[in-house]
């Protein structure tokens, strides 16, 4: 079976432009959730999302939206982009709802590098 | 805030070595569980290994083991006969209420030959 995939795979844009990222779960999989990886650190959540509803959203501005699509793929707008928003974009996906509650393991795709200049 | 604590930025093997990965957490959750993740130079970051907090057994894939102190709040990882594939960040990562996950600043590995 596909694992989770997303595109691109890299991206360049310059600041004050926008961008959409696309990631399709593993079958099956109901939830996708987003990170942002900025270089030397640990994936920071952005969103996650289950049966196309935003479940959770981690500490992002306004300018970070996302949506979920019937098959349960899902797309990462960022607005007005900054130099600041360069990173290693990671989405991943869960059978069901992942959170503290929940016992679903979340498996990542392989990422998109985002470059603003 | 929930944290993650990797107190280790880089460790460095032999190959056929056993190496042990820190992790401490930080959670008010009564029940839950933590992963270690490894993100080789693909970038691509890998499930190894998922424990269950309230199991006191602790987890095992073949050559990767943790040492889960709930008490202490701590959850390392034991890497056995280290091989050149295992070079990589590893990350300590647990749910906490609506997030997925929260993630540690990452060990990065080196394996040397």
């Amino acid at each position: 079976d596909a694992g989770v995939t997303q595109s691109p795979t890299h991206l360049i844009k310059t600041r004050g432009q926008q961008v959409t990222l696309r990631c399709s779960p593993i079958s099956g999989h109901k939830s996708v959730s987003w990170y942002q990886q900025v270089l030397g650190q640990g994936p920071q959540f952005i969103f996650q999302y289950y049966e196309k509803e935003e479940r959770g959203r981690g500490n992002f501005p306004d300018r970070f939206s996302a949506r979920q699509f019937p098959n349960y793929s899902s797309e990462l707008n960022v607005n007005a982009l900054l130099l600041g928003d360069s990173a290693l974009y990671l989405c991943a996906s869960s059978l069901g709802l992942a959170g503290a509650a929940n016992t679903d393991t979340q498996y990542f795709g392989p990422g998109t590098r985002l470059t603003v200049l | 805030a929930q944290t993650v604590t990797q107190s280790q930025p880089e460790m460095s093997v032999q190959e056929a070595e056993t190496v042990t990965l820190s992790c401490t957490y930080d959670t008010s959750e009564s029940d839950y569980y933590l992963f270690w993740y490894k993100q080789p130079p693909s970038r691509q970051m890998i499930l190894v290994i998922r424990q269950e907090a309230y199991k006191q057994q602790n987890a095992t894939e073949n050559r990767f083991s943790v040492n889960f102190q709930k008490a202490a709040k701590s959850f390392s990882l034991k890497i056995s006969d280290s091989q050149l594939g295992d070079a990589a960040m590893y990350f300590c990562a647990y749910p906490s209420g609506n997030t997925p996950l929260v993630f540690g600043k990452g060990t990065r590995l080196s394996v040397i030959a």
